[in-house]
């Protein structure tokens, strides 16, 4: 059982560029999230999909956009990359509001 | 509309000794609570979570949390730290009840365990 697959793990990006990031998971949960991490500032909600064929934004929405494409995968898009959008990003799922998100291990992306 | 507030940033306790983790919420509705475990370059891990049944929840890797309505707190605690112990801990909250139901996460707070 997989759970929570973020690809790709790592990636440099130069300022301007784009790049989709893609989570995907095996655990038939209807929500779907992003999150950015920064030190000392927790994790940050992005974007989220409560169920399959609606995405909402979260605390931080600018400079992203996010494709729910089914009920398993939920990607994440920086169209133009930016030095401030260097973070770790982190995709999670849940079944339903009383049960706890289930993580990815994080895409640490770094924007020069 | 929720928050919470991690008291401590970096807590550093002995191997053997009493781990504590504070966390308050603040919740306009009944909440639901939950702490989470991040290892260096992994996600999160849950710990434990309160859903309104017993006020005291009990995680994994003896790890205990109690939700104290009058105190609006939900701290952590382990009776003896080991050194794998050492990462850090989010609290986090979410609304019981209503549309707006997202979870909002603590700043965290770094577990250093001292041999």
């Amino acid at each position: 059982n997989a759970g929570v697959t973020q690809t790709p793990k790592f990636q440099v990006l130069k300022t301007g560029q784009s790049m989709t990031l893609q989570c995907a998971q095996d655990m038939n949960h209807n929500s779907m999230y992003w999150y950015r991490q920064d030190p000392g500032m927790g994790l940050r909600l992005i974007y989220y999909s409560a169920s399959e064929g609606t995405t909402d934004k979260g605390e931080v929405p600018n400079g992203y956009n996010v494709s729910r494409l089914n009920k398993r995968e939920f990607s994440l898009r920086l169209e133009s990359a930016a030095p401030s959008q260097t973070s770790v990003y982190f995709c999670a799922s849940r079944y339903s509001p009383d049960q706890p998100q289930h993580f990815g291990d994080g895409t640490r992306l770094s924007i020069l | 509309a929720q928050s919470v507030t991690q008291l401590g940033s970096h807590v550093s306790v002995s191997e053997g000794a009493l781990v504590l983790l504070r966390c308050n919420y603040s919740s306009s509705v009944p909440p639901y609570l939950f702490w989470y475990v991040q290892y260096p370059n992994q996600g999160l891990q849950l710990l434990l979570k309160y859903t309104s049944a017993a006020t005291l929840v009990k995680g994994i890797n003896g790890f205990e949390a109690e939700f104290k309505k009058s105190e609006t707190s939900f701290h952590l605690t382990k009776p003896s730290a080991h050194m794998s112990d050492a990462a850090e801990y989010f609290c986090a909250v979410t609304l019981a009840s209503g549309s707006a139901r997202q979870l909002t996460f603590g700043s965290g707070t770094q577990l250093t365990v001292l041999p």
